[in-house]
């Protein structure tokens, strides 16, 4: 089976920053693509970031530069580095297996989800 | 980036009854549309994808239908658990995109 368990999130201040993890389990982590998708409190969702079952990563245009996506597929764990938060980083972010190694953007598996909050 | 709209965004409905939600592209997605079924507090599922693969353990009562830019899903008989938000989401283009939703209530 499966599971995607995501943490690390929190309260954190405007500008500041915060790294989530994914832990996975039931399937070979190392040989797919990962991503980070958020959703803002009431809101749709938003894809985040992917990286590539061998460590490339793309991002969308609103966390480019900020967020940083990495993997250890020795410990079958997958990271967000988030840097310069802002408000609208506000959002429950969560884990989703993509279909192949290389980005298919197909969302079989997700995690539960994170909440992050960003407020002073 | 490609918009997806979903209509409606919200529809009254019963248990038993069939109903088809609706999700429109800017430009053509070709078939690579998915679709999510998301319950309060909980994280979004797979149901379909490319327009009409039904996803691991989906039940036969949901099926996708369309090409290019319009896209349906029925779901065939409304079961009291199907009452929920459901997505859509294309990865044609990059990046990939989600409708804003459609609320199933009772």
């Amino acid at each position: 089976e499966v599971q995607l368990v995501e943490s690390g999130g929190g309260l954190v201040q405007p500008g500041g920053s915060l790294r989530l993890s994914c832990a996975a389990s039931g399937f070979t982590f190392s040989s797919y693509a990962m991503n980070w998708v958020r959703q803002a409190p009431g809101k749709g969702l938003e894809w985040v970031s992917v990286v590539t079952s061998d460590g490339s990563s793309f991002y969308a245009d609103s966390v480019k530069g900020r967020f940083t996506v990495s993997r250890d597929n020795s410990k079958n764990t997958l990271f967000l580095e988030m840097n310069s938060l802002g408000a609208e980083d506000t959002a429950v972010y969560y884990c989703a297996k993509d279909g192949g190694a290389w980005p298919k953007y197909h969302f079989d598996y997700w995690g539960q989800g994170i909440l992050v909050t960003v407020s002073s | 980036e490609i918009v997806l709209t979903q209509s409606p965004a919200t529809l009254s409905l019963s248990p038993g009854e069939r109903v088809t939600l609706s999700c429109r592209a800017s430009q053509s997605v070709i078939s690579s549309l998915a679709w999510f079924q998301q319950k309060p507090g909980q994280a979004p599922r797979l149901l379909i994808y490319e327009t009409s693969n039904r996803a691991t353990g989906i039940p036969a009562r949901f099926s996708g239908s369309g090409s290019g830019a319009d896209f349906t899903l029925t779901i065939s008989s409304l079961e009291p658990e199907d009452f929920a938000v459901y997505y859509c989401q294309q990865r044609s283009t990059w990046p990939p995109t989600f409708g804003q939703g459609t609320k199933l209530e009772i």
